[in-house]
């Protein structure tokens, strides 16, 4: 089936330098892939929506400046995390819609633990 | 204001036998659906089942089944005979129809299934 692929899976920065988390649809093209947030023993959160050619569309209280958002292709988008900071350190999870599967299309990538130290 | 309401943060249930899984919410939004989510360990999130809010019926979808009650605003999450692979985390989620981007997630519930 559909897949969407997110690396990495772990990753330790110290305070102050950026990471990029990628995340690739297998065997579709996404259009649209949509970036979470997820604290300890919390649910998700929406960040924002990327799509492919055009600016994202971040969600209220989301710095667009801190959380960078490229949809460069309709195979590929990509978190930047600014200048991060311990309190960036969290679960990220990309998300991306297969087209003709209807509601059971929404499939998550499998996510991304970042520790800042 | 979207609100998804997961009470029981953790649960346990034998093996085999069957456990119900709470969630209920709260929307203005006329047209809406409600997801079930498995989170194992290693973090992605799988797909469970769908319930439209219009759906006459209880959606089903092998060991797991959806009881809706639109009134109460409940759709809890039932799994027929536990396996040792439930155990995991499950988010209820709900999309409003309008808005084709917007999950809102409920906060979790931890599921142990003892052998």
């Amino acid at each position: 089936g559909a897949v969407v692929s997110q690396h990495p899976s772990r990753v330790i920065c110290k305070s102050g330098t950026s990471v990029k988390i990628e995340c690739r649809s297998l065997d579709f093209q996404a259009t649209t892939m949509f970036w979470y947030r997820q604290f300890p023993k919390q649910s998700l959160m929406l960040m924002a929506t990327s799509n492919e050619g055009s600016k994202a569309t971040y969600e209220q209280g989301v710095e667009k400046d801190k959380f960078l958002i490229n949809h460069a292709s309709l195979t590929l988008s990509t978190l930047t995390v600014t200048s991060a900071h311990p309190e960036d350190s969290s679960f990220y999870i990309c998300s991306a819609r297969v087209q003709g599967q209807g509601e059971k299309g929404y499939t998550f990538g499998s996510g991304t633990r970042l520790t800042v130290v | 204001a979207q609100k998804i309401t997961q009470t029981q943060p953790g649960m346990f249930v034998q093996e085999k036998e069957a456990v119900t899984l709470d969630c209920t919410y709260d929307t203005s939004d006329p047209s809406y659906g409600l997801f079930w989510y498995k989170q194992p360990s290693s973090g992605e999130m799988i797909f469970l089942i769908y319930q439209g809010s219009y759906d006459q019926q209880n959606a089903t979808e092998g060991r797991y089944s959806l009881n809706f009650q639109k009134a109460r605003k409940s759709a809890n999450l039932v799994i027929s005979a536990s396996q040792l692979g439930d155990s995991a985390m499950y988010f209820c989620a709900m999309r409003p129809l309008y808005n084709y981007n917007k999950f809102y997630f409920g906060s979790g519930t931890k599921l142990n299934v003892k052998p």
